[in-house]
Formats: C-alpha cells, structure tokens, sequence
C-alpha cells in the first residue's frame, strides 16, 4: 500500500523569506500523481500545485515550486518570497490510477507558520 | 453550484446515535470522495464514488459506515451506532475525471465537524 510521509509537523518562515516542507512516499508504481494542497484555518482546501510523475520537469506555481526526486520518492514544496496568506496546514498527497480508481492518500499535515 | 457544500457544518450528537452527512459536488463533477478528518491529522480516505457507484469504499472503517450517491450528484455518508471515536471533520471533495487522464485536481467542501458526545 502507498504511504505519504510529512515528517515536519510544524514549520515557521519569516515574512518574505523561503521555505521547504518536505515529503516522501512509498509505491512500487512508475506512473502516478503528487499534489500539494493546503488548508487555511477556515478548513477549506484547495489544490497548491501538482505534479505527474512521467514529468521529469519540476512544477511551478507563481511563488510554489517543487523538487520532485522520483528516484528517492520525495517531493517537497518550496515557498518562495512567503506571505503572511501562507499561514496554513500543507499537506502532500499522492494517487495512482488503478482499474477506474483514483484514490488520493494524504499526509498527515505540516502546519506553517508565516510570521510577520 | 460554486463548490462543493457539506450540511450540516456542525452536528452534535449522543453516542448511540444515527446521523447522516450530506454533500453536494460541484455540478459535472462525476468523481466524488468521502474524507474523515481528526485534530491534527491528515485527510483519512472513507470511500470513492464514480457516477452512482462507489468505486472504492474500502477505507470505510466498519459496518456502522455507510454511504450513498443515489442519482449521481448528491451524496450522503450515514454513521449508525456512533461511538465517541467517530468524533472528527467530515470532508467531501468532488473531482472531473476525464477518459483521457485525469485533471487531479479535488474541490473540497467545508466540512462536517460531527461531535459524539
């Protein structure tokens, strides 16, 4: 079974400055999808960046990059220019496509912390 | 409509009881997940429907956990016999799954926070 691990509970990163949360998975598949989603304290989440696991190319958004190392199983996110919007829960989340499922499997969270 | 809206938002019960959770997807979306969520940890998966069928259920955690998505859009996740333990956020997410891959991206609600007392 494939396993999503956060292994920094909490993190803190001054206004402006960058920030890495880090993740790693477990799977025997070649061919999947990672995602970062975060959660406000208002409890809604919504999708920060996704990546394909065929896609050597790193993915960017705006200020949200991430390094994906398929070899390792580790995908982090990196927070550039960090804004006190930023405040929230991350989480990692993984999904394989198998025979007409498309389960995701999330991490257990990092709560970040964007001081002023 | 806009997103996807959970009912109700807050549900307080007594242990014993019967309750049901509502979810209604974002119009189109035919993928939708059933999520459970405790203090301080990540999104538990309980089920997956695809259409009106429930593709995957098997994070359901026993047979007091049942869920249902009748006509394909609206979708109720029902708990008998709550116990104290089923205490948490209820998430729902909605998702559009393309025949030619997949877009990845889920739409969740708000939640149900459900408090077995």
């Amino acid at each position: 079974a494939q396993t999503v691990t956060q292994s920094q509970p909490e993190m803190s990163v001054q206004e402006a400055e960058t920030v890495t949360l880090s993740c790693t998975y477990d799977t025997s598949e070649s061919n999947y999808y990672l995602f970062w989603y975060k959660q406000p304290p208002s409890r809604q989440m919504i999708l920060v960046i996704r990546q394909e696991a065929y896609k050597q190319q790193n993915a960017t958004e705006n200020r949200f990059s991430v390094n994906f190392q398929k070899a390792a199983k580790s995908f982090s996110l990196k927070i550039s220019d960090s804004q006190l919007g930023d405040t929230a829960m991350y989480f990692c989340a993984f999904m394989k496509p198998n025979s007409g499922t498309y389960k995701y499997i999330f991490g257990t969270g990092t709560r970040l912390k964007v001081l002023a | 409509g806009a997103g996807v809206s959970q009912t109700p938002s807050n549900k307080v019960t007594e242990k014993g009881k019967y309750v049901e959770l509502r979810c209604d997807p974002i119009s189109g979306h035919t993928a939708l997940y059933w999520y459970r969520q405790s203090l301080g940890q990540g999104p538990e998966f309980l089920i997956y429907f695809q259409g009106t069928g429930a593709a995957d259920d098997s994070g359901l955690p026993n047979d007091r956990f049942f869920a249902v998505r009748p006509e394909g859009s609206v979708s109720t996740l029902k708990i008998q016999r709550t116990e104290r333990g089923d205490s948490a956020v209820y998430l729902c997410a909605s998702s559009l799954i393309r025949l030619a891959g997949v877009t990845g991206e889920l739409f969740f609600g708000e939640g149900s926070r459900l408090t077995v007392l």
